[in-house]
């Protein structure tokens, strides 16, 4: 069955520290990545995808992934975090013809001045 | 990029009463719509997948009679909670996207507050 996990549920980093943010997927297929970022009592908002190409993809707001297919894996980086970074990130996988999305758990990142 | 509305951002309403939550596609056609459901602190359940002129598609768990999708339009969809319940409050978030291929985005609502009291 596909499935994401991402196995930190809070993670606290300090202001100009750099992120990474964990991702593991299950899918039988060619994935479709994505990273979303939820900011409290808001809908999601892309900051990246990955359907082919080039396994390194860039986001908006600083934010990069690497899809790792020997890992299954598509780790969320950002080399310098800002307060403003602080809110919920959602790994997900896009699964059969019809798109539908799988999400991870979630993880509620903080950031400390 | 693309916007996706989503109306009433918060809405409370008795218990045994209904409630409809639109979700507009403004600058696109959305073939096809996705209900999700979130719980505090918690992910997001796909709910059901709604294409246009047709059914939607119930997720496992998911009450059809109790949770009522439909997709009139290219750009409207709209989930209807009948009876609601105290159990049934939570945050309702829909996405839209548009074309019929695999590696097209969707994308998401502001997300409904629902709260039945």
């Amino acid at each position: 069955a596909q499935s994401v996990t991402q196995p930190d549920i809070h993670i606290t980093v300090s202001e100009g520290a750099s992120l990474e943010l964990r991702c593991n997927y299950s899918y039988g297929a060619t994935p479709y990545l994505f990273w979303y970022v939820q900011s409290p009592g808001q809908g999601l908002q892309l900051l990246l995808k990955y359907f082919s190409g080039d396994t390194l993809v860039q986001g908006i707001k600083g934010f990069e992934a690497e899809f790792k297919r020997s890992q299954s894996s598509f780790n969320l980086r950002k080399p310098s975090v800002h307060w403003s970074d602080a809110a919920e990130y959602f790994c997900a996988v896009g699964v059969g013809k019809g798109g539908k999305l799988i999400f991870g758990q979630g993880t509620e990142l903080s950031v400390k001045p | 990029g693309a916007v996706v509305s989503q109306h009433p951002s918060r809405v409370i309403c008795k218990s045994g009463t209904s409630v409809k939550i639109e979700c507009r596609s403004l600058d696109f056609q959305a073939t096809t719509m996705f209900w999700y459901r979130q719980f505090p602190k918690q992910s997001l359940m796909l709910m059901a997948t709604s294409n246009e002129g047709s059914k939607a598609t119930y997720e496992q768990g998911v009450e059809k009679d109790k949770f009522l999708i439909n997709h009139a339009s290219l750009t409207l969809s709209t989930l209807t909670v009948t009876s609601a319940h105290p159990e049934d409050s939570s945050f309702y978030i829909c996405s839209a996207r548009p074309g019929h291929r695999m590696n097209t985005e969707a994308f998401f609502g502001q997300g409904t507050r629902l709260t039945v009291v």
